[in-house]
């Protein structure tokens, strides 16, 4: 079975400044995307940044921007210039190429001090 | 473009008793996702719907059941209430089976 494991339950960032979310994973498979998803307190879980696997190449998303170190099968978060807007709790997940099921780390929440 | 959306928003139950919550996916999406995400935790994977079937489901006991109309929308039924029910509840949609997924606001449902 696929885990997806977030070690670091809550971090702390200071306004303007870049902060780094970690996730790890453990599977089998090849074939997968990555996600990273923002959940703020009115609960609805938005799209982040999504990584193929067969991709080499990071994927970035104006202030967002993963790691994908695939041997090592982790996938971390890097937030630039974080905004108030960016505090909310952040979960990474997994699901196979041809799957139908997104699994979810335990998530990191993310204060921003202003 | 209409996003995803659930109803209701809040929903207390007792013990026993069923409860069904429902989903309209977002416009052009014919593939339903519901996911169980207890208080501090992430989601659990409940079942997918595809053009009306089950599609794959998770480590959860028969009580726990689906339907998706010919609009693409979609229904979570849950039989004989626990406590551990507790939860909040989210639907997401996806243009196909294996496509990037899109949530909705989420139903929190307390079981007293």
């Amino acid at each position: 079975a696929q885990t997806v494991t977030q070690s670091q339950p809550e971090m702390s960032v200071q306004e303007a400044e870049t902060v780094t979310l970690s996730c790890t994973y453990d599977t089998s498979e090849s074939d997968y995307y990555l996600f990273w998803y923002k959940q703020p307190p009115s609960r609805q879980m938005i799209l982040v940044i999504r990584q193929e696997a067969y991709k080499q190449q990071n994927a970035t998303e104006n202030r967002f921007s993963v790691n994908f170190q695939k041997a090592a099968k982790s996938f971390s978060l890097k937030i630039s210039d974080s905004q108030l807007g960016d505090a909310a709790m952040y979960f990474c997940a997994w699901v196979h190429n041809a799957g139908n099921m997104l699994t979810f780390g335990g998530g990191t929440r993310l204060m921003v001090k202003p | 473009e209409t996003g995803v959306t659930q109803s209701p928003t809040h929903l207390i139950k007792t013990r026993g008793q069923q409860v069904t919550l429902r989903c309209s996916s977002q416009s052009g999406h014919n593939t339903v996702s519901w996911y169980q995400q207890a208080l501090g935790q992430g989601p659990q994977f409940i079942f997918q719907y595809y053009r009306e079937e089950e599609n794959g489901r998770g480590n959860f006991p028969p009580r726990f059941s689906g339907l998706q109309f010919p609009n693409y929308s979609s229904e979570l039924n849950v039989n004989a209430l626990e406590l551990d029910d507790s939860a909040l509840y989210l639907c997401a949609s996806s243009l196909r089976p294996n496509y990037e997924q899109y949530f909705g606001p989420g139903t929190r449902l307390t079981v007293t």
